[in-house]
């Protein structure tokens, strides 16, 4: 079974500033694929950025980029100039075959002006 | 494109009733829908994976007779709270994926929040 892990509940930065996420993850799945979701005070989900395991390159979404270390089975994501609207409860989830996702316990992430 | 619509998107009801909540994928058919309960700050918990007429496939620990889901079309998946209790009060968020493109990728209603008083 897979097993997702942020270390962090809460997480706090100031407007414009950079800000990074955490999230590890074990499995001995070799084709499986990460996400990052927000969560706004709304409660609707949304996928922030996605990674193919089978892609060496991190991918990359305007503001928000993550750094995938697949040896070390890390997946942590990367928000630069961070805005107000930035603020929401974030989730790592990891998805392979039957399209079926494990979430981690989520960081609730406050931008503050 | 890949959007998912549910209804009701606040429901109270009182204590032995049910109440049916309903997931639709409106611009494009699912392959395979799936049910999430959430509690306050915390993450979301599976209930259970459905395929269009087929039963579904439930997570340990949640109960089948109490939690129906009837997945009568490849838009449409219901998701019945069978005499509800207080403790089932939580928010209900379905998904559903598509078999193109992005398979695995899944699509998120905005959810259901279910009072029992």
């Amino acid at each position: 079974a897979q097993t997702v892990t942020q270390s962090q509940p809460e997480m706090s930065v100031q407007e414009a500033e950079t800000v990074t996420l955490s999230c590890t993850y074990d499995t001995s799945e070799n084709n499986y694929y990460l996400f990052w979701y927000k969560q706004p005070p709304s409660r609707q989900m949304i996928l922030v950025i996605r990674q193919e395991a089978y892609k060496q390159q991190n991918a990359t979404e305007n503001r928000f980029s993550v750094n995938f270390q697949k040896a070390a089975k890390s997946f942590s994501l990367k928000i630069s100039d961070s805005q107000l609207g930035d603020t929401a409860m974030y989730f790592c989830a990891f998805g392979a075959s039957g399209s079926r996702l494990t979430f981690g316990e989520g960081t609730q992430l406050t931008v503050n002006p | 494109g890949a959007v998912v619509s549910q209804h009701p998107s606040w429901v109270i009801c009182k204590s032995g009733t049910s109440v049916k909540i309903e997931c639709r994928s409106l611009d494009f058919q699912a392959t395979t829908m799936f049910w999430y309960r959430q509690f306050p700050k915390q993450s979301l918990m599976l209930m259970a994976t459905s395929n269009e007429g087929s039963k579904a496939t439930y997570e340990q620990g949640v109960e089948k007779d109490k939690f129906l889901i009837n997945h009568a079309s490849l838009t449409l998946s219901t998701l019945t709270v069978t005499s509800a209790h207080p403790e089932d009060s939580s928010f209900y968020i379905c998904s559903a994926t598509r078999a193109s493109p992005l398979a695995y990728e899944q699509y998120f209603g905005p959810g259901t929040r279910l009072t029992v008083t």
